[in-house]
């Protein structure tokens, strides 16, 4: 079964400062995909980023980077430049190939101070 | 950019009644619909998958019988919450596949359920 853990419930940034969510996951499986989404207050999910697992380079979406550690099962989110429109929940999500189904980690809220 | 509309955002029902969530892809054809629910604070649990013209497969634990799906045609799929109890409220989310692979992944606004 594969399991995915975001230790940080909530965390607090200031805006234009740089951030960082943490997500782990365990699966044995060597061909799948990850993802960060953002619920927003109003609730709507938002893909952020997606990775590849068979890529090594680390993606990234204008403010948006991931830092992809297979080995060590680790898949990382950094907010450059946070703004306030960044305040919202962000899940971190395993998504084995092949297979038309997400497992989501328990959500990090992040606030972003003016 | 694909859209998943979904209705209503807010519902009350009072215990022992049905109620029906709709799922609607308004600019694209979803194969595949997916059900999630989420509690208070918590992430989002997959409920079961549904693909047009087909039966829906529920994810372990998940009763069928309460949570009826249907996807009668490639732009919607609806989920009707039988017999409701208060321990059936919660954040109902819909997702839909308009590319049949892992990218194409749109997400409804969600339904609040509450049962009174």
């Amino acid at each position: 079964a594969q399991t995915v853990t975001q230790s940080q419930p909530e965390m607090s940034v200031q805006e234009a400062e740089t951030v960082t969510l943490s997500c782990t996951y365990d699966t044995s499986e060597n061909n799948y995909y990850l993802f960060w989404y953002k619920q927003p207050p109003s609730r709507q999910m938002i893909l952020v980023i997606r990775q590849e697992a068979y890529k090594q380079q680390n993606a990234t979406e204008n403010r948006f980077s991931v830092n992809f550690q297979k080995a060590a099962k680790s898949f990382s989110l950094k907010i450059s430049d946070s703004q306030l429109g960044d305040t919202a929940m962000y899940f971190c999500a395993f998504m084995k190939r092949g297979f038309n189904k997400f497992y989501f980690g328990s959500g990090t809220k992040l606030n972003v101070k003016p | 950019g694909a859209v998943v509309s979904q209705h209503p955002s807010r519902v009350i029902c009072k215990s022992g009644t049905s109620v029906k969530i709709e799922c609607r892809s308004l600019d694209f054809q979803a194969t595949t619909m997916f059900w999630y629910r989420q509690f208070p604070k918590k992430s989002l649990m997959l409920m079961a998958t549904s693909n047009e013209g087909s039966k829906a497969t529920y994810e372990q634990g998940v009763e069928k019988d309460k949570f009826l799906i249907n996807h009668a045609s490639l732009t919607l799929s609806t989920l009707t919450v039988t017999s409701a109890h208060p321990e059936d409220s919660s954040f109902y989310i819909c997702s839909a596949t308009h590319q049949g692979g892992v990218y194409g992944y749109t997400f409804g606004s969600g339904t609040r359920l509450t049962v009174v």
